[in-house]
């Protein structure tokens, strides 16, 4: 099982701000990254460190961290968001880590 | 631009070997890691192993450690995942995407389309 935890489905609707969390002890140190991936499609990294975005993201992205929680937030859904979501740390033994994913529906 | 180019998709059967493949272009593939990835039908990502191939250190989860290997040929660019005898647990799909570190994390900022492994009688 994972090490990071996350919330297997979340919904918001259309416009409206959303928060997919991210629970792990090795959070307390270490900052996590997010990935979306799209039915049939590979996943694509969309923030990384304390809340850095890869060139092409939009800015309606954006990633922040307390505690053992890491978060990433949508302001302002669009339908194309619609997607899994994975968060990325390390786990106790420093390999990487992946949370088992959040399926997000923009309703 | 950064591209990963992976091999296509294997149908095989119990028992046979498998070696599927990564290519790197558009970066210096020797200054960075090269992780894999599977994903099992309708499941989540899971981290298998990395390898530098600038020195060909390797990396593996526990979870896969000793059930495939890594390799890579840096002279053209190319990682490996192979296995010696499939089974049919490991159909999956499988992604390389390349590693850096940030902070401390390793995490993957390029990747590749996937290369779909079926293994059935």
């Amino acid at each position: 099982s994972s090490e990071l935890t996350q919330d297997p489905a979340v919904s918001v609707a259309l416009g409206q701000t959303v928060r997919i969390t991210c629970q792990g002890d090795s959070l307390r140190s270490y900052y996590a990254s997010w990935y979306q991936q799209k039915p049939g499609q590979a996943p694509v990294l969309v923030i990384y460190g304390k809340n850095n975005r890869p060139s092409g993201i939009p800015d309606r992205f954006s990633g922040s961290s307390s505690g053992n929680t890491a978060s990433l937030t949508i302001t302002g859904a669009q339908a194309e968001d619609e997607a899994d979501y994975y968060c990325n740390s390390r786990d106790s033994s420093g390999n990487p880590s992946f949370g088992g994913g959040t399926k997000l529906t923009v309703l | 631009e950064v591209q990963l180019v992976q091999s296509g998709a294997e149908v095989k059967k119990p028992g046979e070997s498998l070696k599927i493949s990564c290519k790197g272009s558009g970066y210096s593939f020797t200054s960075y890691w090269i992780g894999w990835v599977r994903q099992m039908p309708g499941k989540g990502l899971e981290w298998m192993g990395i390898i530098y191939p600038g020195d060909s250190d390797t990396r593996y989860s526990p979870s896969f450690q000793g059930q495939v290997t890594i390799s890579a040929d840096k002279s053209i660019s190319t990682a490996y995942l192979q296995w010696s005898s499939l089974k049919a647990s490991d159909t999956a799909m499988y992604y390389c995407a390349r590693g850096i570190t940030i902070f401390g994390v390793a995490l993957f900022d390029y990747w590749g389309q996937g290369t779909l492994v079926t293994v059935s009688s």
